[in-house]
């Protein structure tokens, strides 16, 4: 069964810090893989989407890394800021189910002053 | 920028009773997709639509289930007899999944 796995479920950071959030997935093969980002309430908001041939990807204070072999990811959050506080989820997307997502359980991060 | 929208932004219904969720997506995108996350949990696939027709809908998407698009603009999902696990946040996605609507919050009483 296609699973996407995050860890932790769950950080509390200082502002200004940096940290890391952790993907493994066993979906093979894959059209690509994102991060989303998803405040409390609100629709998820595409961050990177990488393809199986991407090492890395950044967008803003945003780096997501890919290691295909190991079917591992991360997304890298750079001096947070206290509106980074929101659900980061690692989302697969399958090419033999018509491109349709499969989605990790997220990783909810707390930024703190 | 465009966005995908939805409405409404909160459905109370009863058991038994039928919905129907709206979304606009964003114009001349050819693929949208039905989306839901009950509380506390992750967001499940429910169905793609691409020319006018379901192209592949999940185990959650039973006959109790259908989507439209009416008038080439709105794209619906429709919720015959609902029931108390049906009470979820549901979200239009369109083109490749790049753009979620805000969602909708059904809550079936």
């Amino acid at each position: 069964k296609n699973q996407v796995e995050q860890s932790p479920q769950s950080l509390i950071i200082l502002e200004g810090k940096n940290c890391t959030l952790q993907c493994n997935y066993t979906v093979s093969p894959f059209s690509n893989l994102r991060w989303y980002k998803q405040d409390t309430g609100r629709g998820p908001v595409s961050l990177t989407i990488m393809t199986f041939s991407e090492n890395t990807k950044s967008n803003g204070r945003y780096t997501a890394t890919l290691d295909a072999d190991t079917k591992q990811s991360s997304l890298h959050i750079t001096a947070s800021q206290l509106s980074d506080s929101a659900s980061y989820i690692c989302v697969v997307s399958v090419p033999a189910a018509g491109n349709k997502l499969t989605f990790g359980g997220g990783t909810r991060v707390l930024v703190k002053p | 920028e465009p966005e995908v929208t939805q409405t409404p932004s909160h459905q109370v219904t009863q058991m038994g009773q039928e919905v129907i969720l709206h979304c606009v997506p964003i114009s001349n995108h050819l693929y949208f997709y039905w989306y839901r996350q009950i509380l506390g949990q992750k967001v499940e696939f429910l169905v793609s639509f691409y020319n006018n027709e379901i192209s592949e809908k999940s185990e959650i998407f039973d006959d109790q289930f259908s989507v439209e698009r009416p008038d080439g603009s709105n794209f619906t999902l429709k919720i015959r007899s609902t029931k108390l696990e049906d009470s979820a946040m549901y979200f239009c996605a369109s083109r490749i999944q790049d753009f979620f609507g805000p969602g909708t919050r059904l809550t079936v009483l």
